[in-house]
């Protein structure tokens, strides 16, 4: 039973415009919600989060939207670069004393110059 | 400033065989969890380990297990592999605290059972 969900298993865009990666989870307890970044051969890198007590995020080219009514959370880059193309993995966790992250299965990001 | 640090980098073992990976979390962190990310998945959380003990676990086995050192680095032992054990296996480092904070991922081991 997947808890997080990223629908989208990849998305192609042009360069400069604009990304949207989408994802949705089903627990309306989870409190922080991350997004990660992967090239092939390395670990994931943090890209930016929110908490359950916003709906928005902005840090650079990247901003994070939370819809806590409809359990939806996206991504947005803008502008798209080249180097942006990787895996993004949404994560969230329910926050308290530990902090499991529950990840989606990623959305492979393709973006042509 | 040292970021996650994981070692080897790749291992090859034969089912039955027993493992040992081992991490060090980034400067300043307490807390390192451990995930494994099989082909086209995500990571899946196996457990966390917080003053040396383990605070969560995940659904895995007991062929799984860990242990945090005082300097707060990190072994993964898996015994009796079986050729699903085959994946990538993830660090991730933390500063304890109210649960929201970020967690820093280390490179990952690549270990194939044969």
């Amino acid at each position: 039973d997947q808890q997080v969900k990223q629908n989208s298993p990849s998305l192609s865009v042009q360069e400069g415009r604009i990304s949207i990666l989408n994802c949705d989870y089903t627990n309306s307890m989870f409190d922080y919600f991350l997004w990660y970044k992967k090239y092939p051969a390395e670990g994931p890198t943090f890209l930016i989060s929110i908490s359950s007590i916003k709906d928005k995020n902005e840090d650079g080219r990247f901003t994070v939207f939370l819809n806590k009514s409809a359990k939806h959370l996206s991504l947005h880059i803008v502008p798209s670069q080249p180097g942006d193309s990787a895996v993004y993995f949404c994560a969230v966790n329910y926050g308290g004393a530990t902090n499991k992250l529950i990840f989606g299965t990623g959305t492979l990001l393709a973006v042509q110059p | 400033d040292a970021g996650v640090t994981q070692s080897p980098t790749h291992l090859i073992k034969t089912r039955g065989q027993q493992v040992t990976l081992r991490c060090s979390p980034k400067s300043g962190h307490d807390t390192v969890s451990w995930y494994q990310q099989a082909l086209g998945q995500g990571p899946q959380f196996i457990f966390q380990y917080y003053e040396e003990e383990e605070r969560q676990r995940g659904n895995f086995p007991d062929r799984f297990s860990g242990h945090q050192f005082p300097n707060y680095s990190s072994e993964l032992n898996v015994n009796a592999l079986l050729l699903g054990d085959s994946a990538l296996y993830l660090c991730a480092s933390s500063l304890a605290g109210r649960g929201g904070e970020t967690q820093y991922f280390g490179p990952g081991t690549r270990l194939l059972v044969l």
